[in-house]
């Protein structure tokens, strides 16, 4: 258990809908980010919180947007999903916004969208 | 913004060989080059990683070296062994954008 919790693992649902995934970060940490993975795409940077205020944003589509509470769990919102956004989506954590230090990555949510 | 481009996309050993796998990267002002591991149904984990104030960093079977003037770094797996096999990801990130930028992966396999 890395100690970055993710729900659901595994999430089917069809064109048009909207789903909302969550992550918990490792105790401590302040900063989350998210991540798209899918087979021809690697690891695509989607997000960065730090403690609740967004610091970047990566490829991240219209239809998508993420926030970080005050007591640190993040939610990735999708909408208006397409067959294309089938993905693997990771959460990672880490201490500082700053810092460089490696994150730690949760086990991810299987998304199909049917 | 950060390219990391990495070779090569699989990699097939047998057991006890080593494994090399190299990565390259665009920004020169990338300072951080962290090298993941994920396995089959989990998330990558981060198995070591170096600074651009170093040169090589070792740690038991595993060592990282870089080159900053050729901008590529380099993942080294010696003595191999069947639960090395996995999916290998470089990545490299500057101060100035926290957000790591992956390399496309390695698929290991190490044949026993």
């Amino acid at each position: 258990d890395s100690g970055v919790t993710q729900t659901p693992k595994h999430l089917i649902t069809a064109t048009g809908q909207r789903v909302t995934l969550r992550c918990s970060p490792r105790s401590g940490d302040l900063s989350v980010y998210w991540y798209q993975q899918s087979l021809d795409q690697g690891l695509q940077f989607l997000i960065h919180y730090y403690n609740g205020e967004e610091r970047a944003k990566g490829n991240i589509l219209e239809r998508f947007s993420a926030q970080q509470f005050p007591d640190l769990h993040s939610e990735l919102n999708l909408s208006s999903l397409e067959l294309g956004d089938s993905a693997l989506y990771f959460c990672a954590s880490s201490a500082h916004h700053r810092d460089q230090g490696g994150y730690t990555f949760g086990s991810g949510t299987r998304l199909t969208v049917v | 913004g950060e390219n990391v481009e990495q070779h090569p996309s699989t990699l097939s050993v047998q057991e006890g060989d080593s494994a090399v796998i190299k990565c390259t990267y665009s920004d020169s002002a990338s300072n951080y080059f962290p090298w993941y591991k994920q396995e089959l149904g989990k998330g990558p984990q981060l198995i070591i990683d170096i600074r651009s104030n170093v040169g090589e960093k070792k740690d038991q079977r595993i060592a990282v070296t870089l080159n900053k003037t050729a901008k590529h770094f380099s993942l080294h797996i010696t003595e191999t062994q069947p639960e090395d096999s996995a999916v290998y990801f470089c990545a490299a990130s500057s101060g100035s954008a926290r957000q790591l930028t992956f390399g496309s992966g390695t698929q290991l396999t190490v044949l026993p």
